[in-house]
């Protein structure tokens, strides 16, 4: 079973501040790391797909790194919006398998106050 | 992005009855449907892989005589629990992929199913 952590669980942060959350997952076998966003009674929307080491990618005030080597992504959102506020999923799909599946972290919730 | 749909939103029903969740690709063809389980507090969990037209490859102790899945188009693909009972409760959730192959690939999800078994 590949280990695949968030944290911190949840954050809750004032409108304006920045913020970063943390994915852990397993250094062997990387083929890509996803990351969503999933607001409450929607459906999960994709971010970004990382598969380089060293890859940063961004989408407006939320940026994305990636360390494969060490087994970790950070997820970034400057200046956080009330409509930043959402649990946001990592996802690690190694390269073994043949269906390449994505094992899910457990998420981090965000909420944004106003 | 891709839209995929998925109905009902909720379901409540009674112990013994069963229950189909249709999720469905609308503006992109689905080779590969996925379905997840999520129990409260925990991460989603891979439940079965379907591939249109073949039969759906089911993750280690997920019953695949409890949970059928049907992926007869490139638009649509049904999970039916069987017999639900109490312990099925959860939120069940779907997602496509229009071709494997690329590292850049993505799923895209549906809005989840709640079942609520009574």
């Amino acid at each position: 079973i590949l280990n695949v952590e968030q944290s911190p669980q949840s954050l809750h942060v004032q409108e304006g501040d920045s913020t970063n959350f943390t994915c852990s997952f397993p250094s062997s076998n990387f083929y890509a790391l996803h990351w969503y966003r999933w607001e409450t009674a929607k459906s999960p929307e994709a971010l970004f797909v990382m598969t380089l080491n060293g890859d940063e990618k961004k989408k407006g005030r939320i940026s994305a790194t990636l360390n494969t080597k060490e087994g970790y992504s950070y997820l970034y959102i400057k200046g956080s919006q009330p409509e930043d506020s959402a649990t946001y999923l990592c996802a690690f799909k190694e390269a073994a398998g043949s269906a390449r599946q994505l094992t899910f972290g457990s998420g981090t919730q965000l909420t944004v106050l106003p | 992005g891709a839209v995929v749909s998925q109905h009902p939103s909720w379901v409540i029903c009674k112990s013994g009855t069963s229950v189909k969740i249709e999720c469905r690709s609308l503006d992109f063809q689905a080779t590969t449907m996925f379905w997840y389980r999520q129990f409260p507090k925990q991460s989603l969990m891979l439940m079965a892989t379907s591939n249109e037209g073949s039969k759906a490859t089911y993750e280690q102790g997920v019953e695949k005589d409890k949970f059928l899945i049907n992926h007869a188009s490139l638009t649509l693909s049904t999970l039916t629990v069987t017999s639900a009972h109490p312990e099925d409760s959860s939120f069940y959730i779907c997602s496509a992929r229009s071709l494997a192959g690329s590292a850049q690939e993505t799923q895209y999800f549906g809005p989840g199913t709640r079942l609520l078994v009574l």
